[in-house]
């Protein structure tokens, strides 16, 4: 059975840091490509980024270039979202995504809240 | 970046009866590879998104056959044919044809 689960999220205060991750399981995690995909509170669903097989390629949504970078670990069968410099327009909650034919599986989400 | 643009917001319907829904892009969704990447996505209350439709119409695994999905290049559609109780929810459409992928606003539907 595929799983995802996010883990990392929480309270963090403007201009801060926070690393998300995404633990991988019921698949050859290796063979996918990834997304972050978040939600704002009572909005939409809003993608952030994507890393591909081999890390490559890696896009971002404007809003978050320079700030947040996608990574994976295939050995660990793990997918993270390091994020810095956190605005208030961060807040939300974070879901990982396997891409295959689409984006077929979703994780339950990790809320990230920024305030001070 | 394209644009994707869904209707109506929302979509009240009798428990039986179908619903439809659409989404426009803002540039044809046709890859170079031939193929067009749209999705349609569930996100029932309290839940995360779940995969319906992929390629314009191919339902995923496990879906009822009661959803189906049409269209080419600009214009598609979101089809469930007798609504039931569990199909409460907020629908999306998602094109991953080109960098950066985009949603639709979402269209929520709900029981007369």
């Amino acid at each position: 059975e595929v799983q995802l689960v996010e883990s990392g999220g929480g309270l963090v205060q403007p201009g801060g840091s926070l690393r998300l991750s995404c633990a991988a399981s019921g698949f050859t995690f290796s063979d996918y490509g990834m997304n972050w995909v978040r939600q704002a509170p009572g909005k939409g669903l809003e993608w952030v980024s994507f890393i591909g097989i081999s890390s490559s390629p890696i896009s971002y949504v404007d809003s978050v270039k320079g700030r947040f970078t996608i990574s994976r670990d295939d050995a660990n069968n793990s997918l993270y979202l390091q994020m810095n410099s956190v605005r208030a327009e961060d807040t939300a909650v974070y879901y990982c995504a396997r891409e295959s034919v689409a984006s077929d599986f979703w994780g339950p989400g990790t809320l990230v809240t920024v305030s001070s | 970046d394209i644009v994707m643009t869904q209707t109506p917001l929302s979509s009240p319907v009798t428990l039986g009866q179908p619903a439809s829904i659409s989404c426009r892009s803002s540039q044809s969704l046709v890859h170079t590879d031939g193929n067009t990447y749209l999705s349609w996505l569930q996100q029932r209350p309290g839940q995360p998104p779940r995969l319906l439709i992929y390629q314009i119409s191919n339902r995923f695994s496990g879906v009822p056959d009661r959803f189906s999905g049409t269209g080419a290049g600009t214009d598609f559609t979101l089809k469930i044919s007798r609504v039931e109780a569990e199909d409460v929810g907020v629908y999306y459409c998602l094109q991953a044809t080109q960098f950066p992928l985009s949603f639709g606003g979402g269209t929520k539907v709900e029981i007369k």
